[in-house]
C-alpha cells in the first residue's frame, strides 16, 4: 500500500539545538500531518497542513514549532529551540483529501539531552 | 482527562478464538471512530473505521460495534491468528467541515494470540 517515510528513525540532540524532522508523504496526496506520542502516551495530534498553511493546530504546537513543505518536497516540523519535554516519537501521516484515509510513517524517535 | 481510554493494556487469547478490543470515548462531537493496527517500530495502519451513522460494520474477520448512546466502539477478530499480535490502537474525530484528521487515539491494547 502507500508508504509515508520517515527517516532517520532516531534523532539525538542537545537541548536548545534546533531539529528538522523530515517526512516523505504518499506522492498524490495533498494533507499532511504531525502527532506526538511521549513514551507510555498515545499518539497526540500536533498540526495538519494544506495548501502551504497550517489548518489546524492543537495547545501542544508551541511556538517554537514550524512546519513546512517547501516545493513540494519533504514535509518537515521544525523545532527551534529544543526543550527535554520535546523528547517523543513523532509520526507523520498523509491523505489525499480531508475525508480520506490516514497514512502514517514509521515515527521518528526524538531524543532531546 | 483521556478523551479517549482503552482500559484493557493487554489481552491473550487463543489461536481460533475472538479477540474482543474495547474503546470508550468522551467527546459527543465525535462521529468518525477508527482502529489502526501498529507492529514494534511501524507505522499505526488503519483496518477498519465507521462513521457515526452505522452501529456496525464487518469486513472480513473484523467487525466494529458503536453504542453512541454508550460512548463505546469495539473490534471483533474472529478466528485470530498468531499475525494479529500487534497493538491494536483505537481512534476518534468530529465530523468539523468534513475533517477526520484531527483524531484522538487511545493508548493501544496489546494483542497476544497464542498458539
Amino acid at each position: 500500500g502507500p508508504k509515508v517515510l520517515q527517516i532517520p528513525s532516531h534523532q539525538i540532540i542537545d537541548m536548545g539545538q534546533m531539529v528538522t524532522l523530515n517526512c516523505d508523504p504518499v506522492s498524490n496526496h495533498l494533507y499532511f500531518y504531525w502527532y506526538k506520542q511521549i513514551l507510555g502516551q498515545q499518539m497526540e495530534f500536533l498540526v495538519n497542513f494544506y495548501n502551504g498553511k497550517v489548518m489546524e493546530k492543537s495547545k501542544l504546537f508551541k511556538d517554537q514549532f514550524s512546519v513546512e513543505r517547501p516545493d513540494g518536497s519533504y514535509f518537515t516540523l521544525k523545532i527551534q529551540p529544543t526543550a527535554l519535554e520535546d523528547s517523543a516519537v513523532y509520526f507523520c501521516a498523509s491523505s489525499l483529501n480531508s475525508q480520506n484515509t490516514l497514512y502514517f510513517g514509521a515515527g521518528t524517535r526524538l531524543s532531546v539531552l | 482527562g483521556q478523551q479517549v481510554k482503552q482500559s484493557s493494556p493487554s489481552l491473550t487469547v487463543q489461536e481460533g478464538g475472538i479477540s474482543i478490543l474495547n474503546c470508550d470515548y468522551e467527546n459527543d462531537m465525535f462521529d468518525y471512530f477508527a482502529w489502526y493496527k501498529k507492529y514494534p517500530d511501524n507505522s499505526p495502519t488503519l483496518l477498519i473505521s465507521v462513521r457515526s451513522n452505522v452501529d456496525k460494520r464487518e469486513d472480513g474477520r473484523l467487525t466494529v460495534f458503536l453504542n453512541k448512546s454508550g460512548k463505546h466502539f469495539s473490534l471483533h477478530i474472529t478466528a485470530s491468528q498468531p499475525e494479529d499480535t500487534a497493538v491494536y490502537l483505537c481512534a476518534a474525530g468530529p465530523n468539523s467541515g468534513g475533517s477526520n484528521a484531527k483524531l484522538t487515539f487511545g493508548k493501544g491494547t496489546k494483542l497476544s494470540v497464542k498458539s
